[in-house]
């Protein structure tokens, strides 16, 4: 059965270095999603992508978060200069389509947790 | 105020037993998702519904719009049912997901 992965599955970094995190969707998906859950919290909404650009971003996603996707198949979050709050678990997801317009299932990789030390 | 709202926060029940978690959201949506997170952290998705209910296996969602309202039921529970179920709202404008709290089930045997 298609997946979604993520890698690394661990990433430890100093604080004020840049991250990225990196995801391959199912390969015949179109909306990408990137979501964060810092510890013992709720699941957040980061950013969506369709059609090679960001199609929707919460207040998270601030100028230090992009997205991109390089080459077709990898889909990457990267935080420019990483803070201690940005420890977190982050989760790609991807769907055939979105959310929000039609009905149809996000499936999510496992999950990157990122410590900033 | 938080837009999406699950009970209980914990559920501790003995096998077997029928379990019912409960979900309410103020927002307007175009669907409503169940998803199960497991302690290793990986989230599945269970249910997507806009209506109605759906049933796979042994579990049920139901969804009431009027009321903004849904329901996810286990029947016959087993200790493997253990995990976190969320909660998460598609909005009806945009492609962002809207996620509760989730709710800890522990099954014990």
């Amino acid at each position: 059965e298609p997946e979604v992965t993520q890698t690394p599955s661990h990433q430890v970094t100093q604080m004020g270095q840049e991250v990225i995190l990196r995801c391959v969707p199912i390969s015949n998906h179109l909306y990408f999603y990137w979501y964060r859950q810092i510890l013992g919290q709720k699941v957040e909404f980061l950013v969506s992508f369709y059609n090679n650009e960001i199609s929707e971003k919460s207040e998270i996603f601030d100028d230090q978060f992009s997205v991109e996707r390089p080459d077709g198949s990898n889909f990457t979050l990267k935080i420019r200069s990483t803070k201690l709050e940005d420890s977190a678990m982050y989760f790609c997801a991807s769907s055939s389509n979105p959310v929000g317009l039609a009905l149809d299932t996000q499936y999510f990789g496992p999950g990157t947790r990122l410590t900033v030390l | 105020k938080n837009e999406v709202e699950q009970s209980p926060q914990n559920l501790t029940a003995q096998e077997g037993e029928f379990i019912t978690i409960n979900c309410s959201y103020s927002v307007g949506i175009s669907a409503l998702h169940w998803l199960q997170q497991h302690p290793g952290g990986g989230i599945v998705s269970l249910f997507m519904l806009s209506s109605g209910k759906k049933k796979h296996g042994r579990l049920i969602a139901t969804i009431n719009i009027q009321e903004k309202h849904s329901s996810l039921h286990i029947t016959a529970s087993h200790p493997r049912d253990s995990a976190v179920y969320i909660c998460a709202v598609g909005m009806d404008s945009n492609y962002q997901l809207i996620w509760g709290a989730g709710t800890k089930l522990i099954i014990k045997p």
